[in-house]
């Protein structure tokens, strides 16, 4: 069964960088035909997704957030990992990584609370 | 982009009752419509797959339909343990999400 669990600083400084790892374990990350997902909510708010990775290493990002993401993948490590630019507090959330499985989100982390604030 | 929208934002009703949500996107989105349930502190859960598939383990009181642009999502006997917010997700392109339903009970 795999599993995936979020890891990085629990607080960022504004126009800083918010940086995260997703670690897989159950199984390969460049096995199979998945997107490796991260998807975000602020506190009470709903799920915002921010972008994926192929297998293959191409990426997909949501419009919004283009231009401050990158996504990338470290198979020797089975991580994934997600870079924010330039944050502010508008970018407090809890960031969850996901296996997409051709739109299927099926497997979450369990979440990583990322504050922004000096 | 494709908008997604739900209605209600939130629902209250009592154990036993029938409880519809719906959802609907901007554009033909054909079948590619999901459907999780997310309770407090916990990542969501997929319920419904392809807009009417039960996900293996999902209790059957929940169920999808629709195609196109109009979706809806029921809870045939709502339970106490179904309390949660509730969101639609297509995914015809890159995968948004609906803004979500909270259900409570009455």
């Amino acid at each position: 069964q795999v599993q995936l669990q979020e890891s990085g600083p629990g607080l960022v400084k504004p126009s800083q960088t918010l940086s995260l790892t997703c670690t897989v374990s159950g199984g390969s990350i460049s096995s199979g035909s998945y997107y490796w997902s991260w998807i975000r909510q602020p506190a009470g708010k709903g799920l915002e997704w921010i972008g994926r990775i192929y297998t293959s290493g191409s990426t997909n990002y949501n419009p919004s957030l283009k231009s401050r993401v990158t996504i990338s993948v470290d198979t020797s490590k089975n991580q994934f990992s997600l870079k924010l630019s330039s944050v502010t507090a508008a970018d407090t959330a809890v960031y969850y990584c996901a296996r997409d499985s051709s739109g299927w989100l099926i497997h979450w982390g369990q979440g990583t609370l990322v504050t922004v604030s000096s | 982009d494709i908008q997604m929208t739900q209605s209600p934002s939130s629902l209250s009703a009592s154990v036993g009752d029938r409880v519809t949500i719906t959802c609907q996107a901007s554009q033909d989105i054909s079948n590619y419509l999901n459907w999780y349930q997310q309770k407090p502190g916990k990542a969501p859960k997929l319920l419904i797959y392809d807009a009417s598939n039960l996900e293996t383990g999902v209790p059957s009181r929940f169920s999808g339909s629709g195609s196109g642009t109009d979706f809806t999502f029921t809870i045939s006997s709502l339970q106490p343990e179904d309390i949660a917010t509730y969101y639609c997700q297509q995914y015809d392109n890159l995968p948004y999400f609906g803004p979500g339903t909270k259900v409570d009970i009455k």
